[in-house]
C-alpha cells in the first residue's frame, strides 16, 4: 500500500519567514494530494489540495507544488504569521480510494 | 449548520468494557471514516465506508467494528479495549472518495479515548 513520509517533522520560523515542509509518496498511481492543517486542540482542515495532472497550485500565501516524477510534493507558506503555528499533515490518495497521511509536522511562529 | 458531529469528546474507561463513539453527519455525505491520531504517526485510517452497507478497513482496523446502517450515521465499536487503543480518534466524512472524484474530508472535535 501507499507510504507517505513527511518532513521535518518540527519547524521553527521568524515571523515573516517563508516555511516549507516536503511529503513523498511511494504509489505512482497516486492522484490526489491534499494538506490539512490542525491547531492545538481542533480538528484538521483541509487548507490546500492539488491533483496530478497540475504541478502548482497557490492560495494567497500558501502553495503546493508537485513533482510526479520524483514522487513528492510540497507546501510553502510565504510571509509566515503566528496564526500559522499548528500541525500540518500531507496525504496521498492511492489507488484503492484510501486517504494516507503523513505523520505531521509542528510549525511554530516565532514573533 | 453543516458538520460531524462524535461523542463523547472524552471518555475514560477499563480494560475490556465494551464501548461505542457515534458519528453523525447532516451533509448527506456518501463517504465516512475513522481515524486515530497518534503523536509521530499522524491520523491512520481504522475503517471507512463508501455507502450504507459498505465498510471496509483501512490500516488499523483490529479491535474496532462499524457499522453503517443509515447514511449519515457511522458508529465506532470498540468490544474489549484494551490500553493500546488510548488515542485521539476522528470521524470525517465527504460527499464521495474515489479516484475520478475526490472531495475534502470534513473532520469532527475528535474523541479523546483513556483506557486503563
Amino acid at each position: 500500500g501507499e507510504n507517505v513520509e513527511q518532513h521535518p517533522s518540527t519547524l521553527s520560523v521568524q515571523e515573516g519567514d517563508s516555511a516549507v515542509i516536503k511529503c513523498t509518496y511511494s504509489d505512482s498511481a497516486s492522484n490526489y494530494f491534499p494538506w490539512y492543517k490542525q491547531e492545538l486542540g481542533k480538528r484538521p482542515q483541509l487548507i490546500i489540495d492539488i491533483r496530478s495532472n497540475v504541478g502548482e497550485k497557490k492560495d494567497q500565501r500558501i502553495a503546493v507544488t508537485l513533482n510526479k516524477t520524483a514522487k513528492h510534493f510540497s507546501l510553502h507558506i510565504t510571509e509566515t504569521q503566528p496564526e500559522d503555528s499548528a500541525v500540518y499533515f500531507c496525504a496521498s490518495m492511492e489507488y484503492g480510494n484510501k486517504l494516507v497521511f503523513g505523520a505531521g509536522t509542528i510549525l511554530r511562529v516565532k514573533s | 449548520e453543516a458538520q460531524v458531529t462524535q461523542n463523547p469528546r472524552y471518555l475514560i474507561t477499563v480494560t475490556g468494557k465494551k464501548l461505542t463513539v457515534t458519528c453523525s453527519q447532516n451533509m448527506n455525505h456518501e463517504y465516512m471514516s475513522w481515524y486515530r491520531q497518534d503523536p509521530g504517526l499522524g491520523l491512520r485510517q481504522i475503517y471507512y465506508s463508501m455507502n450504507v452497507e459498505v465498510t471496509d478497513k483501512g490500516d488499523v482496523p483490529e479491535g474496532y467494528k462499524v457499522s453503517r446502517k443509515e447514511k449519515r450515521n457511522f458508529p465506532l465499536i470498540l468490544e474489549s479495549p484494551s490500553p493500546n487503543q488510548t488515542s485521539l480518534y476522528f470521524c470525517a466524512s465527504s460527499p464521495r472518495q474515489e479516484r475520478s472524484y475526490n472531495s475534502p474530508l470534513h473532520f469532527g472535535n475528535g474523541t479523546r479515548l483513556t483506557v486503563t
